[in-house]
């Protein structure tokens, strides 16, 4: 089945650094999502991208549908504590197709 | 507000028995979903459900069981056939679930199983 990568596992950073995570995939997506999970939460949707090309922005991130519709970006700006968390990718290949989540990427910001 | 409501949000059984976990939503969602979240594993697709009284296996359905006879519950069991049944229960819901494509899911707070 389809599968999305997403990597490293892991992610330190310096509170007010910017950092970029991507999510690719060997198959075409046809609808991009990003979610952040917070310890014992479930995940909450931070951008839905449904375009080729199509770069969506909530505060202090930004997310962009890649042209080849294999992949997708996530940028986070000027990070802050509460940004810790594990950020998962997920998408649809097409109609009737079921979600597929990438494994997710644990950030830590360092105060 | 409209939502997703899982609950207990911890659950602990003895070995060999059976638990339902609860999952309730006032959405007005089609489509709805049961996922298990391991440590390093990324979230692994239960069941789904695209329409009230219908639901299809995921990637990993062994031992469990689901029911759908309302839109708003989709109740999990986790059966003593589940052999390894300690994770992170999630379960998600979106709108159309007859037309998956551009469909965004929305997820309950979980359900964390500890079996004794």
């Amino acid at each position: 089945g389809q599968q999305l990568n997403q990597s490293p596992q892991s992610m330190f950073i310096q509170e007010g650094e910017d950092v970029s995570m991507n999510c690719t995939s060997s198959s075409i997506f046809n609808t991009w999502l990003w979610y952040k999970q917070e310890p014992g939460e479930g995940p909450v949707l931070l951008i839905a991208l449904y375009k080729a090309g199509e770069l969506t922005s909530n505060g202090r991130l930004t997310a962009q549908f890649g042209i080849t519709r294999k992949d997708s970006f996530l940028n986070i700006s000027a990070s802050i504590p509460s940004d810790v968390g594990i950020y998962f990718c997920a998408g649809h290949t097409g109609a009737n197709s079921k979600l597929t989540f990438g494994k997710g990427i644990t950030l830590s910001v360092r105060p | 507000d409209g939502g997703i409501t899982q609950s207990p949000k911890y659950l602990f059984r003895k070995e060999g028995q059976n638990v339902t976990l609860s999952c309730e939503q006032n959405l007005n969602h089609d489509a709805m979903y049961w996922y298990r979240q391991d440590p390093g594993q990324g979230l692994r697709l239960i069941y789904y459900s695209q329409i009230v009284n219908d639901f299809q296996k995921g990637d990993i359905a062994e031992g469990y069981s689901v029911s759908r006879e309302k839109k708003e519950s989709f109740p999990l069991t986790v059966t003593s056939a589940q052999k390894n049944p300690t994770a992170f229960y999630l379960c998600a819901s979106s709108i159309e679930g007859h037309r998956l494509t551009n469909t965004e899911a929305f997820f309950g707070q979980g359900t964390r199983l500890t079996v004794v």
